[in-house]
């Protein structure tokens, strides 16, 4: 979708490095969900976000969206082969709970 | 909670056939959704049924594609006349929303593993 673009594309990184990917808006979010796909499978849920400035962590990763709300970013520190898979985020811009979702981030973590 | 159910996995159709999927969401979930995915691509969203009522279809879904939640539990999406453009992967999802009083709570959306359509 062309309202939400995700940044890179994809990314390859050596296991133990820390990365950050990104997601932005053309307009105001009214909530923004980060999932993860394995190739061929369905959506993990990993994390929401509602308020202008909040910040959400769950093991090794963060996920933050600008007080504006038309910016998130996911950050994985330390990342392991285990975080591998296609991230994905997903905006609600009328608060009735519909997503629209990014192209998506492709990660590889080489061992 | 067995999660969100969908069937078959995989389909193979000759063009020009019908096709129907199945998904059983969660069962305390009064939203489901249809998506389509292409390789390369994020989901994007078809229709949305509130209980047993289709709220939003997208333009992208043709008179081609129907979708049937009849008794608000499970949900059926057909399409009629495949074309080799329909090859996808369908994902359901399903949430709960409760939009009585002051406020609203829509849940995270929670996504089947998907049915990979191929038609040749």
């Amino acid at each position: 979708s062309q309202e939400l673009e995700q940044s890179p594309q994809s990314l390859i990184v050596q296991e133990g490095k820390n990365l950050t990917i990104n997601c932005t808006s053309s307009k105001t979010l009214y909530g923004l969900y980060w999932y993860k796909q394995k190739y061929g499978e369905g959506l993990i849920f990993l994390m929401m976000l509602q308020k202008g400035g909040e910040e959400k962590s769950h093991e090794k990763i963060t996920a933050k969206l600008d007080e504006k709300k038309q910016q998130s970013s996911l950050h994985i520190t330390a990342s392991q082969p285990s975080h591998a898979g296609i991230y994905l985020c997903g905006a609600d811009f009328d608060s009735y709970g519909k997503l629209t979702f990014g192209q998506g981030t492709i990660l590889t973590v080489h061992p | 909670d067995t999660g969100v159910s969908q069937n078959p996995r995989h389909k193979i159709t000759k063009r020009g056939q019908n096709v129907t999927f199945r998904c059983d969401p969660i069962s305390e979930h009064n939203r489901l959704y249809w998506y389509r995915q292409t390789l390369g691509q994020g989901p994007e969203f078809l229709t949305y049924f509130q209980n047993e009522a289709q709220l939003e279809k997208s333009r992208l879904l043709s008179d081609r594609f129907s979708a049937e939640r009849p008794k608000g539990s499970f949900s059926t999406l057909e399409i009629q006349r495949t074309e080799q453009g329909d090859s996808a992967m369908y994902l359901c999802a399903s949430s709960k929303t409760d939009r009585g009083g002051v406020s609203s709570y829509n849940s995270p959306l929670h996504f089947g593993n998907g049915t990979r359509l191929t038609v040749t």
